[in-house]
């Protein structure tokens, strides 16, 4: 069974530019997440799909953060503008639906570079 | 609310020795806890997970965890280290609310000495 892709694995850009990362879950996931992990830390939540519909984003810096996941399948989020302190891993993850008894699933992660 | 401390950013343990990780946490409800794994350029692995069935839990590649509500811990262990063990571990505490949303601790890094 495939895991979840994410691309890229790496990204270095500069502070003010947009940057946009892809995940793709697992067939058959409704559920997909965006994570945060910034050095020396745990990953924190930014937003929870269910399906095409967002569940939580409370977490998310909308000024400049933006995710949209429109087929119910894969997700980007987009970074715009960056900041320095939005260097991190990004990570996805999914599950087959929302509740604690449905294991998440994780990607690799995007490691971004804001300089 | 709820939240995870875990009580050491590193242990460093010789091959062959147990290996004891310590987390406590905070939840107003009975939570689900977890423990996950994180090996260098990998994605974050499911170790175990307590959801109120029994409180010792067992886990993948030898790892356990106890779930102690009076000391509000859930600690892992293994009994014999090997040198793959060597990762960085993340408690995790997830409340009974329907969103499934996952609360980490800062992580312990495990060194594991030849």
């Amino acid at each position: 069974e495939a895991g979840v892709a994410q691309s890229p694995r790496y990204k270095i850009i500069e502070k003010r530019q947009s940057v946009a990362f892809w995940c793709n879950p697992i067939s058959g996931h409704a559920t997909l997440y965006w994570y945060q992990q910034i050095l020396g830390q745990g990953p924190k939540l930014l937003i929870q799909f269910q399906n095409n519909g967002v569940v939580d984003d409370s977490q998310l810096p909308k000024d400049r953060f933006s995710a949209e996941r429109l087929k119910g399948v894969d997700s980007t989020l987009k970074i715009q503008p960056a900041k320095l302190e939005d260097s991190a891993v990004y990570l996805c993850a999914s599950s087959l639906g929302v509740g604690t008894y449905n294991e998440q699933f994780f990607g690799p992660g995007t490691r971004l570079t804001v300089l | 609310a709820q939240s995870v401390t875990q009580l050491d950013s590193h242990v460093s343990v010789s091959e062959g020795t147990p290996v004891l990780l310590r987390c406590n946490y905070s939840s107003s409800y009975s939570p689900s806890l977890f423990w996950y794994v994180q090996h260098p350029n990998k994605g974050l692995q499911l170790l175990l997970k307590y959801t109120s069935a029994a409180t010792l839990v067992k886990g993948i590649n030898g790892f356990e965890a106890e779930f102690k509500k009076s000391e509000t811990s859930f600690h892992l262990t293994k009994p014999s280290a090997h040198m793959s063990d060597a990762a960085e571990y993340f408690c995790v505490v997830s409340e009974p609310t329907g969103a499934n949303n996952l609360f980490f601790g800062t992580g312990t890094r495990l060194t594991v000495i030849p």
